[in-house]
């Protein structure tokens, strides 16, 4: 089974400011089935991006994926106060897997 | 649009079960898988596994065999979730998602407490 590592847990940036999320997997992913979510408390996950790198519906394109094989980020390009949140990166093959979540907070 | 409709809080004793629904509305039911995945307070998010829509074939995750069981009723678009002989480890919201090529639908969760 494929584990997902996301690093650091907490990540504290003022508004404004670029933020990079990173999302390593065990394994190469061959097919990049990756996506990031935002949560916010008392919410269920939003989806930002899937296949690595492209956009949902209705997401801001301050929002941003990249990567592939194991290493995946998830770029903020300029923070605004409603992205405070956590996120969550997730493999969806033949089964899922979520990273344990990095919370960016107001510094 | 699509949306997935989840059934409200619960609080039950341990041991007992609880049923959870999830009704889809928006799309054709049974063209597309739905999953289910579960949030304890405060913690990260687990996949329990999914059902065929169209078969009523589900897959359990390690972990989510014998006390969960997924069903559907094609009828009234709804997915079940079915948990038995509750454990106070399963106080948690649990969420059904649609899967299109991509997990694309959440429902709004629905929390499950056991107590005593």
């Amino acid at each position: 089974e494929i584990a997902l590592t996301q690093s650091p847990g907490t990540l504290s940036f003022s508004p404004g400011e670029r933020a990079t999320l990173s999302c390593r997997t065990s394994q190469k992913l061959n097919s990049n089935k990756l996506a990031w979510y935002q949560q916010k408390p008392g919410q269920a996950p939003r989806l930002l991006i899937y296949d690595a790198s492209s956009r949902a519906t209705g997401i801001p394109d301050r929002f941003s994926g990249s990567g592939s094989g194991t290493d995946f980020t998830l770029t903020i390009s300029s923070l605004e106060p409603e992205d405070f949140a956590v996120y969550f990166c997730q493999h969806y093959g033949t089964s899922w897997a979520f990273g344990q979540g990095t919370k960016v907070e107001i510094k | 649009q699509v949306q997935l409709v989840q059934s409200g809080s619960e609080l039950k004793k341990p041991g007992a079960s609880v049923k959870v629904s999830c009704q889809a509305s928006g799309y054709t039911f049974t063209k597309y898988s739905i999953n289910w995945v579960r949030q304890a307070p405060g913690q990260g998010l687990e996949w329990m596994g999914w059902i065929h829509t169209n078969t009523g074939n589900p897959t359990y995750a390690q972990g989510f065999t014998g006390r969960f069981v997924f069903s559907l009723d094609t009828s009234i678009s709804t997915a079940y979730l079915h948990i038995s002989s509750l454990k106070p480890e399963d106080t948690a919201m649990y969420y059904c998602v649609r899967f299109d090529l991509k997990p694309d639908s959440w429902g709004q969760g629905a929390l499950v407490t056991v107590s005593s």
